[in-house]
């Protein structure tokens, strides 16, 4: 499978713990975004890289969110004490900059804080 | 028209009639337009674009409207099958980096029944 993966696919863990959400996008793909789903809403927009460099960050990534792309290839999402409304779906999606502006999502990760 | 809380809108078809969902955006200044299928469990799915230069936009099956003078897009589905059973988004993309980053609005619960 050439698609963007991500790992894990669930997650369940308690108020205050800190977790780590992975994402390996489609190889040749410079840009990874990410995004927060919640039921019933369309995706919000967090942050975007292109290769290493974090390019955007949106207000929605509070100080306890952090993200990286250390060498241009998969990307992590760190939520540090979590809160219940973190829960929610996390998804990745990557694209090939300059080219089409298609972004290729990944099948998330659902987040959910006891 | 649009729901409150966790209920998105829905529309009932019948296998093999033609499906319209509907979408109003707010910026008048965009000047992209994406259309995203979110499958249970999976990650949206780009099903076509449209610029603002543009009116009308085929694809397979497909064909996206735009009327800039009143903010709205609508997707056409033509000969809707079980498989397009989803939720649909439309987004208005946001300039940044030389490409764009989708906005999405609430989503459509498309319902086709055999």
């Amino acid at each position: 499978d050439t698609g963007v993966s991500q790992n894990p696919r669930h997650k369940i863990t308690k108020r205050g713990q800190n977790v780590t959400f992975r994402c390996d996008p489609i190889s040749e793909h410079n840009r990874l975004y990410w995004y927060r789903q919640t039921l019933g809403q369309g995706p919000e927009f967090l942050t975007y890289f292109q290769n290493e460099a974090q390019l955007e960050k949106s207000r929605l990534l509070s100080d306890r969110f952090s993200a990286e792309r250390p060498k241009g290839s998969f990307s992590t999402l760190e939520i540090q004490r979590t809160e219940q409304g973190d829960s929610a779906m996390y998804l990745c999606a990557s694209s090939l900059v300059p080219g089409r502006e298609t972004q290729y999502f990944g099948p998330g990760t659902r987040l959910l804080v006891l | 028209g649009e729901s409150v809380g966790l209920h998105l809108p829905t529309l009932s078809v019948q296998e093999g009639d033609n499906s319209i969902i509907n979408c109003a955006y707010s910026n008048s200044a965009s000047d992209y337009f994406i259309w995203y299928k979110q499958e249970s469990g999976k990650g949206p799915q780009f099903i076509i674009d449209i610029r603002s230069n543009m009116d009308k936009r085929q694809g397979q099956r497909v064909t996206v409207l735009l009327n800039k003078t009143v903010k709205h897009l609508s997707l056409q589905i033509a000969a809707t099958q079980p498989g397009d059973s989803a939720v649909y988004f439309c987004a208005e993309g946001r300039a940044s980096g030389g490409s764009y980053i989708p906005t999405f609005g609430r989503g459509t619960s498309l319902i086709v029944h055999p």
